[in-house]
C-alpha cells in the first residue's frame, strides 16, 4: 500500500533563506505528484504537478523535482518571504490516471521577519 | 479561475441527525471528490465521482454516502452523524483527461455533538 512521508513536520526559518521540503512515496510507480499549500483554516492550493516522465517542474520561486526510483520529491523555495508562511502537503496520483490522490501529513512552514 | 464552494464553513449538529454537506463547482469539471482531513492522519478520500450519477468509494466510506444529480454539484450525506465524524471536509474537483490538479474548496468543518 503506497505511503506518503513529509520530513520535517514543521519548520522555521527567517525571512530570505532558501528551503528545500522534501516528501517521499514507498511504491515507485505512480502517474504524478502534486505540491499544494494550505493556509490556516483554508482549503488546499495547487502549486506544482510533476509528471512521471518529468524530473521537476518551477513557478515563479518555487521549483519541484521528482526522483521516481529513489521515491523522492522535494519542493525548493528560493528566498523565502513571510507570505510562504503555510502547510505543504504533496499527494501522489496512483497508477494510470485513476484521479485518486494519496497524501502525506505536510510540512508546517513558518517564516519570520 | 477556478472556483469550488461549499456551502458551509461551520458546522454543528447532534448525534443521530442527517448532514447533508454540499459542493458546488463552475468549471464543469467531470471529476468530483469528498476528503476529510484530520491532524495527524492528513486527507483520506472518502468519496469520487467520475461523472453525473456516478459515485465510486474512497478509502473510508464507511457512515457516508454521496449523491450527484447534476454535473456542478456534489454532495456529501452522513446517514446518521457520529462524534467521530467530526472533522474537517474538503471537496475538490478536476477536469476530465490526464494529469489534471484537483481544486478544493475552503472546507466546511463540523462539530457532531
Amino acid at each position: 500500500k503506497q505511503e506518503v512521508t513529509q520530513i520535517p513536520a514543521a519548520l522555521s526559518v527567517p525571512e530570505g533563506e532558501n528551503l528545500v521540503l522534501n516528501c517521499s512515496f514507498t511504491d515507485s510507480a505512480i502517474y504524478n505528484l502534486q505540491w499544494f499549500r494550505q493556509d490556516p483554516g483554508k482549503g488546499l492550493t495547487s502549486l506544482l504537478l510533476i509528471q512521471s516522465s518529468q524530473r521537476e517542474q518551477t513557478s515563479g520561486r518555487l521549483n519541484a523535482s521528482l526522483d521516481k526510483s529513489s521515491g523522492r520529491s522535494t519542493l525548493y523555495i528560493a528566498a523565502s518571504q513571510p507570505g510562504d508562511s503555510a502547510t505543504y502537503l504533496c499527494a501522489v496520483e496512483e497508477r494510470v490516471n485513476t484521479d485518486k490522490l494519496i497524501f502525506g501529513t505536510g510540512t508546517r512552514l513558518q517564516v519570520f521577519p | 479561475d477556478v472556483k469550488v464552494t461549499q456551502s458551509s464553513r461551520y458546522l454543528v449538529k447532534r448525534t443521530g441527525e442527517k448532514v447533508f454537506l454540499e459542493c458546488v463547482q463552475d468549471m464543469d469539471h467531470e471529476n468530483m471528490f469528498w476528503y476529510r482531513q484530520d491532524p495527524g492522519l492528513g486527507l483520506r478520500l472518502i468519496y469520487f465521482s467520475y461523472d453525473v450519477k456516478m459515485k465510486e468509494k474512497g478509502d473510508i466510506p464507511e457512515g457516508y454516502s454521496v449523491s450527484r444529480e447534476k454535473k456542478e454539484r456534489f454532495s456529501l450525506i452522513l446517514e446518521s452523524a457520529s462524534t467521530n465524524q467530526t472533522s474537517m471536509y474538503l471537496c475538490a474537483s478536476n477536469g476530465g483527461g490526464s494529469n489534471q490538479p484537483q481544486h478544493f474548496g475552503d472546507g466546511t468543518r463540523l462539530s457532531i455533538l
